[in-house]
C-alpha cells in the first residue's frame, strides 16, 4: 500500500467550531507532515512528526493543534479558525531520513 | 540551508509540442532534487528523484530531468505534451542526511493548448 489518505474531502466550519482532519497511512513511514497551501502557491510546513514526536512546528498558531496517536495516523485539530485560514490541508509521510515524500490528496477546508 | 527557484510563473504550450521547465537550485553539496505534479485540488504526485549516479532520470508520465552540477539546475522535459499534463508543477530540493524536509520552488503552471 503506498497511499496516504485524507479524510473529510472537504470540511466548511465556522469561527466558533471544532473539528478535526485525519491522515492515514501504511508504509510504515516513521516521518509524518502537515502542510498548508493556498491556492497557486507551494506548500508551507506546518508540523513534522518523527517517530510520533513533535519534532518541528513552523510557528503555527495555537487554533492548529497536532496528533500523532500512532505510527499510522496523523490527526490535526482545529478550534476558532479565521477566514485566512481557507486553504488546501496536505498530509504527507516519508521514510525517516532524505527520501520523498508521499503526498495525501488533502482536505479543502472553508471558514465561514 | 538550501534554496530552488522556479523562474517560470506560467508555460504555455500546444499539445503535441515539447516542455521544459526550468529549476535552480542552491546547496553546498550534491542535493536530493525532486519534481512533482499538482492537479487542480488535487495532491503533489512524485514525477521524479536525483540522489545520485546518471544524471538523466526517467519518470512517470514521459517525463525526464537532467542534473547539471556546474549549472546547479534540475530542468523537467517531455517530448510531447498531451492535454492532461496541465498541472502545477513544483520542483523541490532537499538536503541529505538527518530528517529530511524538502524546501519547494514557487511553482510552473503549466497550460496546454490544443
Amino acid at each position: 500500500d503506498t497511499e496516504v489518505t485524507q479524510t473529510p474531502k472537504h470540511l466548511v466550519m465556522g469561527m466558533t467550531n471544532k473539528k478535526s482532519l485525519k491522515c492515514e497511512q501504511h508504509m510504515g513511514h516513521r516521518a509524518m507532515y502537515w502542510y498548508k497551501q493556498k491556492a497557486k502557491k507551494p506548500p508551507e510546513l506546518m508540523f513534522v512528526y518523527s517517530y510520533e514526536k513533535l519534532s518541528i512546528n513552523e510557528s503555527v498558531p495555537s487554533r492548529f493543534s497536532p496528533e500523532c496517536p500512532n505510527s499510522s495516523l496523523l490527526n490535526l485539530h482545529l478550534h476558532a479558525l479565521q477566514p485566512e485560514d481557507s486553504a488546501l490541508y496536505l498530509c504527507a509521510s516519508s521514510q525517516r531520513g532524505a527520501n520523498e515524500q508521499f503526498f495525501g490528496p488533502g482536505t479543502r477546508l472553508t471558514v465561514l | 540551508a538550501q534554496s530552488v527557484t522556479q523562474p517560470d510563473i506560467h508555460i504555455t504550450v500546444s499539445e503535441g509540442a515539447s516542455l521544459e521547465l526550468r529549476c535552480n537550485y542552491s546547496y553546498g553539496a550534491t542535493p536530493y532534487l525532486f519534481w512533482y505534479v499538482q492537479s487542480p485540488g488535487q495532491g503533489l504526485q512524485l514525477l521524479l528523484k536525483y540522489f545520485s549516479g546518471d544524471t538523466l532520470v526517467q519518470g512517470i508520465k514521459g517525463f525526464e530531468a537532467e542534473f547539471k552540477r556546474s549549472q546547479s539546475s534540475f530542468n523537467l522535459r517531455k517530448p510531447s505534451v498531451h492535454w492532461s499534463d496541465a498541472a502545477e508543477y513544483f520542483c523541490a530540493v532537499g538536503a541529505p542526511g538527518g530528517s529530511y524536509i524538502p524546501t519547494f520552488g514557487r511553482g510552473t503552471s503549466l497550460i496546454v493548448h490544443p
